[in-house]
This record gives structure tokens, sequence and C-alpha cells, in this order.
């Protein structure tokens, strides 16, 4: 099985701030990984598929890249609606998450 | 809009059953292949199981093989999740979820359904 590790788990952070989350696979995936925003009571929202494309609708201070066994997940300029948990994800396996919080 | 929603949740006693449903609007879920991912509350997201857009074959998480199984209805464009022999460990919020692409992507989730297995 693959897995995937996020770092770091949380992170204290204000508005304004670039933000950038980290994951690792266990063994190459390639460019097959995906990344997730997660509000509390909410339903996961999907940002970013395939490493580094731009989900519809969602804004362009979002961007993702890597490939093979690393990843990244940047916020630009962080607003206050990002407070959240971001989860990676490639095929069945998630990472743990990494929530943000306010510093 | 689309959309999933589902339906179903609730308490059961250890060794129980319930079917979740997914029903689906706004497109036409024998399309696509559809996942179920739990979250135990505070926790991370689990992958649970998966189903091909041809209904047929699905795969599952070893912790319920063998328990859940998953069944869809074309003409009401619902997906199914039954799931038996109930295990406290269970307990969780589930979610339906459209896949969308070659790397698994899930763009569409239903709004969660909580199952609470307790005596």
């Amino acid at each position: 099985d693959v897995q995937m590790t996020q770092s770091p788990s949380s992170l204290p952070t204000s508005v304004g701030d670039r933000v950038t989350i980290t994951c690792r696979a266990s063994e190459t995936i390639f460019s097959h990984l995906n990344w997730y925003q997660q509000k509390p009571g909410s339903a996961p929202k999907l940002l970013i598929y395939s490493a580094s494309n731009l989900e519809s609708g969602v804004p362009s201070r979002f961007s993702g890249g890597g490939s093979d066994t690393q990843f990244t997940l940047t916020i630009s300029g962080l607003q206050p609606e990002d407070f959240a948990t971001y989860y990676c994800q490639h095929s069945y396996y998630f990472g743990q998450g990494t929530k943000l919080e306010i510093k | 809009e689309v959309q999933l929603v589902e339906s179903g949740g609730g308490l059961v006693q250890p060794g129980g059953s319930l079917r979740l449903s997914c029903a689906a609007s706004g497109f036409t879920l024998s399309n696509y292949w559809i996942h179920w991912v739990r979250q135990v509350p505070g926790e991370g997201l689990v992958w649970v199981a998966r189903v091909k857009s041809d209904g047929i074959s699905a795969t599952y998480t070893d912790s319920v093989k063998g328990r859940f199984t998953i069944s869809r209805d074309n003409a009401k464009n619902t997906l199914y999740l039954q799931m038996n022999s109930l295990r406290v460990e269970d307990t969780a919020v589930y979610y339906c979820a459209r896949d969308k692409g070659s790397s698994t992507p899930l763009d569409i989730w239903g709004q969660g359904a909580l199952v609470t297995v307790s005596s």
C-alpha cells in the first residue's frame, strides 16, 4: 500500500501569509495526486487534481506542484475563509491532514 | 445542479445492518466511478470502497470486505452501500463521491451520513 504523509499536521498562520503544505508518497505516484479542503461540518472540496491542475471555481491563490513522491499545495495570500483542514490523496489513500490555524 | 445527496444514516447496534443511499442529480451515475469515504468525527478521511461505472466491479478496503456491498439502481440514479455485521469501529460520517478522472480526483461529494454503531 502507498503511504501518504503530510507535513505539518497543523500550521499556525495569519491572513495574507503564503502557506505551503507538503505531501510525500512512499513510492512514486507520478502526478496522480489530488488536494482537498475541508471545513468543519462540511464535505471535502476538490482544489487541485493531477498534482497541479486547478479545479474549476477554485481561486487562483491555490496552486499545486511536485511529482513522483513529493508534492506541495501553496496558498498565496491566505484569506480568512482558507482556515480549514487540507488533505492530499492518491487513489485510495489519503494523507492525515494539515489544519491551518489562526496564529 | 450537479449533486449527490445521501440518506440512510442512523444509530444501529453492533452486528446490525444499515443501507446508505447516494442519489445523484444533474448527471448520470452510471457514467462515473463512485467512491465511499468515511470519517470518524475529528479524524481524517479514510477510503472505504468504490464501484466502476459498470455498477458491478467494486473494490473494498480490507476492514469491510465481506460485510459491505455496493449496488446501484439506474432508474433511480441512486447508489447504495449495504452495511452488514456492523462494528463499533464503523462509526463515522460516510460520504459518497464522484470520481472524475484518471488520478481519482473526487469532484462531487455528498453531504455525508452519520452512522453510529453502539449498544
